[in-house]
């Protein structure tokens, strides 16, 4: 079936320290990813995206990885920061009836230690 | 100032009653998402539709109901049959084209229903 889940519930780095976040997803037929950060009460907010076609991706401090063959994604955050302290979502596209619909993993919570 | 909107942030319910959450956007997008989350879950789809007047269920859509009389709103009902309606909701929009797969997600509504 589809899913998309997390290897860990939570994850607490220190403040300045990079941070790993990964992401299993089981349907190979998405061709589209992506990762959210949502704080808490508010709603998701877009951080970066991945395309099937590429293994890696740059942002401003994060970095998105694919590995296709293992079905594997992970968000790597640089020197984080207490601001990105908040539950981080990977979420794949999958086509329904001619629209795209988006699979969310559980989500990793990720704490910034000071 | 482009964004979604929805309201109100908190609302409470007896069980038995229906309630209507409102979501309006003036991003100018076509296609408008509800999802539900649960306390340290994902997001799941109730609802979605890709244009005015057109809307499909999505994996969770029974006790829920949808409208899309205007491009720009798109409320969800929560009458009385869903089990258990107590939740986080959260209503998305995204153009509709070619290689556009973004959501952007309003900033939620906290249902309590006792």
């Amino acid at each position: 079936g589809e899913s998309v889940g997390l290897h860990l519930p939570t994850l607490s780095v220190q403040e300045g320290d990079n941070s790993i976040i990964n992401c299993a997803y089981s349907n190979s037929a998405s061709d589209y990813f992506i990762w959210y950060k949502q704080e808490s009460g508010k709603g998701p907010q877009f951080i970066i995206d991945i395309r099937s076609n590429m293994d890696k991706r740059q942002g401003q401090r994060v970095t998105v990885l694919l590995n296709k063959t293992v079905k594997h994604l992970s968000l790597q955050i640089a020197a984080t920061q207490p601001g990105d302290s908040a539950v981080y979502f990977c979420a794949e596209t999958l086509p329904i009836q001619g629209a795209q619909k988006l699979v969310f993993g559980q989500g990793t919570r990720l704490t910034i230690n000071p | 100032d482009g964004g979604i909107t929805q309201s109100p942030k908190y609302l409470f319910r007896k069980e038995g009653q229906n309630v209507t959450l409102s979501c309006e956007q003036n991003l100018n997008h076509d296609a408008m998402y509800w999802y539900r989350q649960d306390p340290g879950q994902g997001l799941r789809l109730i609802y979605y539709s890709q244009i005015v007047n057109d809307f499909q269920k999505g994996d969770i859509a029974e006790g829920y109901s949808v409208s899309r009389e205007k491009k720009e709103s798109f409320p969800l009902t929560v009458t009385s049959a869903q089990k258990n309606p107590t939740a986080f909701y959260l209503c998305a929009s995204k153009r509709v084209g070619q290689g556009t797969y973004e959501q952007y997600f309003g900033p939620g509504t906290r249902l309590t229903v006792t």
